[in-house]
């Protein structure tokens, strides 16, 4: 168990509709990143926060969006949704950043119907 | 940006077999971390080597930054061991984020 947390498992969904992932960070960790991993495009980077503010954006679309609360647990919201969104969100966390270790929620599996 | 390749691609062995993953970088990096993902899909810390040798049981893994490659030694490998092994790695200058390589998919038969 990593420490991080992340709801749902699994969300199944239909095209044009909106999700909101949640994480929770491992206890202390200020820095939070959200990653996709899809067949086609492997695991990519989408957006990181620390300690409420976005740090750096990746291959975020703009039908998505994060945030991170006081409590410093994470949303991505994705909006619009298209077949191609399915995939697994990975949220993960940090003590800060850069160049520390990573550690790894269990993901959230959406699949776009 | 960074580039990382992994290789082998695929790895077929038998139960009890040794294997070596590597991992080549095309810059400097400041973090460097092993995963195994698991059929359910986890993403589970081997190592955090951003340079230097590192033991942990059966796994051991060592990264040589100059050169800009580490390695993955997997021992006595159990059925267990399959799965997708990753490489990330990351650097100052690109912000905290991990760059993934592809992979190397492990299939242990017993």
């Amino acid at each position: 168990d990593s420490g991080v947390t992340q709801t749902p498992k699994h969300l199944i969904t239909a095209t044009g509709q909106r999700v909101t992932l949640r994480c929770s960070p491992r206890s202390g960790d200020l820095s939070v990143y959200w990653y996709q991993q899809s067949l086609d495009q492997g695991l990519q980077f989408l957006i990181q926060y620390y300690n409420g503010e976005e740090r750096a954006k990746g291959n975020i679309l703009e039908r998505f969006s994060a945030q991170q609360f006081p409590d410093l647990h994470s949303e991505l919201n994705l909006s619009s949704l298209e077949l191609g969104d399915s995939a697994l969100y990975f949220c993960a966390s940090s003590p800060r950043d850069p160049g520390y270790e990573q550690y790894f929620g269990p993901g959230t599996r959406l699949t776009v119907t | 940006g960074i580039q990382v390749e992994q290789s082998p691609p695929d790895l077929i062995l038998q139960e009890g077999a040794n294997s070596t993953l590597r991992c080549n970088f095309s810059d400097s990096v400041n973090n460097l971390q092993w995963f195994h993902q698991n059929p359910w899909g986890q993403l589970i810390n081997l190592f955090y080597i951003p340079s230097g040798t590192k033991q942990n049981g059966r796994l051991s893994a060592t990264t040589v930054a100059t050169e800009r490659y580490s390695l993955l030694y997997i021992s006595s490998s159990q059925t267990t061991d399959s799965g997708v092994y990753f490489c990330a790695v990351g650097s100052y200058n690109q912000g905290g984020k991990l760059i993934f390589g592809q992979g190397t998919e492990l299939s242990v038969k017993p």
